[in-house]
């Protein structure tokens, strides 16, 4: 089964403040690929990152980084220095060896981030 | 260039009606997957199409359809529509299903449907 788990529903910080979105994942897939997407309140998907199962360095882009941990099945999003227009809904996602050239995604809930000037 | 593009953006019906929702993928793209995106929740993949023909399909029942055009559009179609089904339906284009280097997937702006 696949599944992903974003337990945090809402989050605000103050602008210039640092937040880390959580993300768990669950899957019996030796390999697979998380991604993170941002929603902004037009709604479409913006494609931020994809990790596959095979790489757990962390990666850094701008202000952006994430953690990948396959101990602890976790993907979390950190944006350092926060701003007003990153306010929107953060899903994390989830998909298969098999399921990935369906463009078959398992989202999580998502976590809407609230930047407040 | 133009992002993938999806009609109407916004459509009220009744219950118990039929509803067709388009899609138009990125020039170049041959494969469309359809979401369902509940108010709160995330999206949940309803088909995906490839070169015309349905290469996988979620957990929606049997008035829950799609096809895909020539030209690689897709429409989706619901039948005898439930207060249940309101939501933003997402398309997704992407290059191809036998491509795995490029499996990035593009969303468009979805179409929210409300069912009253």
């Amino acid at each position: 089964a696949q599944k992903v788990t974003q337990a945090q529903t809402e989050i605000s910080v103050v602008e210039k403040e640092d937040v880390t979105l959580d993300c768990v994942y669950e899957t019996r897939d030796t390999t697979y690929y998380l991604f993170w997407y941002k929603q902004p309140p037009s709604g479409e998907l913006v494609f931020l990152i994809r990790r596959n199962s095979f790489d757990e360095q962390n990666e850094i882009s701008g202000r952006y980084s994430w953690n990948f941990q396959k101990s602890t099945s976790s993907f979390n999003f950190t944006i350092t220095a926060s701003q007003v227009v990153d306010s929107a809904v953060y899903f994390c996602a989830l998909s298969s060896e098999q399921f990935l050239r369906f463009n078959k995604f398992y989202f999580g809930s998502g976590t809407k981030l609230n930047v407040k000037p | 260039d133009a992002g993938v593009t999806q009609s109407p953006t916004h459509l009220i019906k009744t219950r118990g009606q039929h509803v067709t929702l388009r899609c138009s993928p990125i020039s170049g793209h041959k494969s469309v997957s359809w979401y369902q995106q509940v108010l709160g929740q995330g999206p949940q993949f309803i088909f995906q199409y490839y070169e015309k023909e349905e290469r996988g399909r979620g957990n929606f029942p049997d008035r829950f359809s799609a096809r895909q055009f020539p030209n690689y559009s897709s429409e989706l179609n619901v039948n005898a529509l439930l207060l249940g089904d309101s939501a933003l339906y997402l398309c997704a284009s992407s290059l191809g299903v036998d491509d795995r280097k490029n499996t990035e997937a593009f969303f468009g702006q979805g179409t929210r449907l409300t069912v009253v």
